[in-house]
């Protein structure tokens, strides 16, 4: 069975303070994706980021960034300079690859509540 | 382009009730997911449909369906309602063409409280 743990629950910053989102994840997949979300107030999910399995390199975009390494199963995401507007639920989420190629059934962590303080 | 559009956003039902509540996914999209989200339980897979099949299915009792038309709409139905089927429900879509493993893109919940 797969599983996805985010240990930390809350987390405070101050404005332009980096802060690291941490994941873990377990599966006996040996293709599998994994997915950065976030939830803001408003409740919509918000794709962030993706990382297929095979590829571990790690990449920055904008303010954000990620270290996926196999060898500990973990998927940690980064945002530099955090901002207000960065104040949401952050999902870490796993998947299958199937066949067919669609994602279809993600599993998620419990969720990291962000709150960047002016 | 539009997004993941989902009716109605909020619900209000007695226990014992059913509900029916729609999703209409990005334009293009043949993948439709649901998932429920509690304070407890967090964000759990209910079903997904493509091409109007269900494809997956998590772990929910039968109370829980679902349907998808030929315009990749789907619906979601909860009969005979309980007092902790109160909960978010998200749907996605996603493109899920040829072999790539494509993103889900959500929308907004509906937010159903059983009374």
């Amino acid at each position: 069975a797969q599983k996805v743990t985010q240990a930390q629950t809350e987390i405070s910053v101050v404005e332009k303070e980096d802060v690291t989102l941490d994941c873990v994840y377990e599966t006996r997949d040996t293709t599998y994706y994994l997915f950065w979300y976030k939830q803001p107030p408003s409740g919509e999910l918000v794709f962030l980021i993706r990382r297929n399995s095979f590829d571990e390199q790690n990449e920055i975009s904008g303010r954000y960034s990620w270290n996926f390494q196999k060898s500990t199963s973990s998927f940690n995401f980064t945002i530099t300079a955090s901002q207000v507007v960065d104040s949401a639920v952050y999902f870490c989420a796993l998947s299958e690859a199937y066949y067919t190629g669609a994602n279809s059934k993600l599993t998620f962590g419990k969720g990291i509540t962000l709150s960047v303080r002016p | 382009k539009a997004g993941v559009t989902q009716t109605p956003r909020y619900l209000i039902k007695t226990r014992g009730q059913q509900v029916t509540l729609s999703c209409s996914p990005i334009s293009g999209h043949r993948s439709v997911s649901w998932y429920q989200q509690t304070p407890g339980q967090g964000l759990q897979f209910l079903f997904e449909y493509f091409s109007e099949t269900q494809r997956n299915k998590g772990n929910f009792p039968g109370r829980f369906s679902g349907r998808q038309f030929s315009n990749s709409r789907s619906e979601m139905n909860v009969s005979t309602l309980e007092l902790g089927d109160s909960a978010l429900y998200l749907c996605a879509s996603s493109l899920a063409q040829g072999a790539r493993n494509t993103e889900a893109f959500f929308g907004q919940g509906t937010r159903l409280t059983v009374v």
